[in-house]
């Protein structure tokens, strides 16, 4: 069974274009992490953020922010005023204790393309 | 050093060929990861190594032989692949198994299989 879904399989806006990348997940455990990883056509994975199951605070970083609400466990994106180098594949992941000792689970990733 | 280091970063073998993957780190990690990721598919986890001993095989076929000399050092032997194991291999390291405070991946090892 998915546990990490992400619906939006690709994505292209314009440049300065507000956008969110939607994030459901499954888990019953009450310990657990959720991640975001960038991975640029190069291929390595850029960790952005990482929230445990008991801070619901949302977080902004630069042009990054993050909603996370365990009510309908989401875990949603978004990328303000958008530029072209955002291009790349985002994943959510989800680590949890029963799933191999924490191991990430990832979603199957949204592809992101800012054009200019 | 904040880097997870892995070489080769391409690698094209035929299928009676032996060859090994390296990862590297220096961040003191003592948790260390192999991951699959086929195109357009996300990461699949391998193995994992805690304190040098591997603690998780996600039933991996046995021509994945994996090796963690230190605790700075993983490898991954290869020997026998088939096509179908062209991938990207990544490797990720975290500070304690679990990598709750967050994973370091390498930039991967792209693997051709003729």
């Amino acid at each position: 069974a998915q546990k990490v879904t992400q619906a939006q399989t690709e994505i292209s806006v314009v440049e300065k274009e507000d956008v969110t990348l939607d994030c459901v997940y499954e888990t019953r455990d009450t310990t657990y992490y959720l991640f975001w990883y960038k991975q640029p056509p190069s291929g390595e994975l850029v960790f952005l953020i990482r929230r445990n199951s008991f801070d619901e605070q949302n977080e902004i970083s630069g042009r990054y922010s993050w909603n996370f609400q365990k009510s309908t466990s989401s875990f949603n994106f978004t990328i303000t005023a958008s530029q072209v180098v955002d291009s790349a594949v985002y994943f959510c992941a989800l680590s949890e204790i029963s799933n191999s000792g924490y191991a990430l689970n990832f979603g199957k990733g949204t592809s992101l393309l800012v054009t200019p | 050093d904040t880097e997870v280091t892995q070489t080769p970063k391409h690698l094209v073998m035929g299928m009676t060929n032996k060859k090994s993957l390296k990862c590297e780190q220096h961040m003191g990690h003592r948790a260390m990861y192999w991951y699959k990721q086929k195109a357009k598919k996300p990461p699949e986890l391998m193995f994992v190594y805690s304190y040098e001993k591997l603690s998780i095989n996600e039933s991996v076929p046995s021509r994945f032989s994996p090796e963690c000399p230190n605790s700075s050092l993983l490898n991954l032997h290869l020997h026998a692949l088939q096509p179908e194991d062209s991938a990207l291999y990544l490797c990720a390291s975290s500070r304690l198994r679990g990598g709750n405070d967050g994973y370091t991946f390498g930039s991967g090892t792209r693997l051709t299989v003729v």
